[in-house]
């Protein structure tokens, strides 16, 4: 099974219809991410959760929100969907850092296609 | 904004033959790691080098890092036709280890 998953793999909706993508995993990992990539470019952090209680802002959260609903569990929202929000959205996992030369090696999900009509 | 920009942005090689991409970053960092993506799909790591390395390998895989030029090499020896993905490195910020900032990519394509 999976270490991270991710629901729907695919979807098509309208403008400004509200959007959930969900994200488990049964890694244990403390924190999770959400990414979204365009066609051709690397990845856009929008959300990050260091554990339930710690939400932070990625460099393009604006349009999305999040839900951490448990440690294993973290959930994007589009609440108004528009085009320019199509894109591939990924959720990663972490471990948490330690020491001052820690890593953050990351576990990516499978994606969610998502197309804004 | 990217933190890493990855050169060249595309590559085609032949089966067999070495494949060098390079990425270049802005500030400091504490680590730089590199990704495959194959088509469509999640990323998966390959390897992680601190600031305090130079170099590191794992199977055929050589990473390269200087800091005092702000850039990274990854090496892939003897290529094959599954190597054929995109490859990305990402930085954590000596700032803060918290979150990895990805470039734009190279894409590899290995014809056999």
């Amino acid at each position: 099974d999976a270490d991270v998953t991710q629901t729907p793999r695919n979807r098509i909706t309208k403008t400004g219809k509200r959007i959930m993508l969900e994200c488990s995993q049964t890694k244990g990992h403390d924190r999770m991410y959400w990414y979204r990539q365009d066609p051709g470019l690397g990845l856009q952090l929008i959300y990050y959760s260091f554990d339930v209680k710690d939400i932070n802002k990625g460099e393009i959260s604006d349009g999305y929100s999040v839900s951490r609903q448990a440690q294993a569990k973290f959930s994007l929202s589009l609440e108004s969907a528009i085009p320019n929000q199509t894109a591939l959205y990924f959720c990663a996992t972490s471990d948490a850092a330690r020491g001052p030369h820690s890593y953050n090696e990351q576990f990516f999900g499978p994606g969610t296609r998502l197309t804004v009509l | 904004s990217q933190q890493g920009e990855e050169d060249p942005q595309a590559l085609s090689i032949q089966e067999g033959e070495n494949a060098t991409m390079n990425c270049s970053y802005k500030t400091s960092i504490n680590n730089l790691q590199w990704y495959r993506q194959n088509s469509g799909r999640g990323l998966v790591h390959l390897i992680l080098i601190r600031s305090n390395e130079r170099e590191k390998h794992s199977g055929r895989l050589r990473v390269t890092l200087d800091t005092s030029k702000k850039s990274s090499s990854l090496l892939i020896t003897a290529s094959r036709a599954a190597d054929t993905a995109s490859y990305f490195c990402a930085t954590a910020s000596s700032g803060s280890a918290r979150q990895l900032t990805f470039g734009s990519g190279t894409q590899l394509t290995v014809l056999p």
